[in-house]
């Protein structure tokens, strides 16, 4: 099915492993995001991508690192994993000229 | 203070019952109000999206902009209990490109006994 494919689904780290969230779309979308909810505090941005090699910092950026390796791909990367980066983690994108954005299914991750 | 305020709920309603979601906010900015639904353990999807100021209708569903108030409201008329979900509010100055992307409320979670 088209779509935006998120994977893993869940993931639990150790405080100050890495690791690499995956996002890819089927949808031939120019924008892509990554947006992290947690209880109380809705959907924050981290960082967005308007187009294949270009990236921009969202609202929480703080401890992350992404990658757009294509128009298709985009990734998230945790560094040195905290306690604080427990959330769930929603990769998103979107059609230049169009107002909605397709949500992936999330990764959900706990760092203990 | 947060510039989209929307009360967490939840909101429990009987079947049948016509609902009225709503979302405040700061921003003069905001042009473009959008209505996401997330289902338990999924992503958000689009419901709903207006541009300015009015009203937009489709099948049971109603959004409402009120610019000059600074107030947007989605309103579900027949609810059925397939509409139990958790319903977010979202905005943005331009059309959800940029670095901004959208800003959205916390979100409302809506129960609808049968």
């Amino acid at each position: 099915n088209a779509g935006v494919t998120q994977t893993p689904k869940f993931q639990v780290l150790k405080t100050g492993q890495s690791m690499t969230l995956q996002c890819a779309q089927d949808m031939n979308h120019n924008s892509m995001y990554w947006y992290r909810q947690d209880p109380g505090m809705g959907l924050r941005l981290i960082y967005y991508s308007a187009s294949e090699g270009t990236t921009d910092k969202g609202e929480v950026p703080n401890g992350y690192n992404v990658s757009r390796l294509n128009k298709r791909e985009f990734s998230l990367r945790l560094e040195s994993a905290a306690p604080s980066q427990t959330s769930v983690y929603f990769c998103a994108s979107r059609l230049q000229g169009r107002y909605g954005y397709t949500f992936g299914s999330g990764t959900r991750l706990t760092v203990v | 203070q947060k510039e989209v305020e929307q009360d967490p709920g939840p909101l429990s309603v009987p079947e049948g019952a016509i609902v009225s979601l709503n979302c405040t906010y700061s921003n003069s900015a905001f042009q473009y109000f959008m209505w996401y639904r997330q289902y338990s353990r999924k992503g958000p999807e689009l419901l709903m999206y207006t541009y300015s100021s009015g009203n937009k209708e489709d099948g049971r569903f109603t959004a409402q902009v009120d610019k000059s108030s600074k107030y947007i409201s989605l309103f579900i008329r027949d609810s059925q209990p397939s509409d139990s979900a958790t319903y977010l509010c979202a905005m943005s100055a331009n059309s959800g490109g940029g670095a901004d992307g959208l800003t959205f409320g916390k979100g409302t979670h809506l129960i609808i006994q049968p």
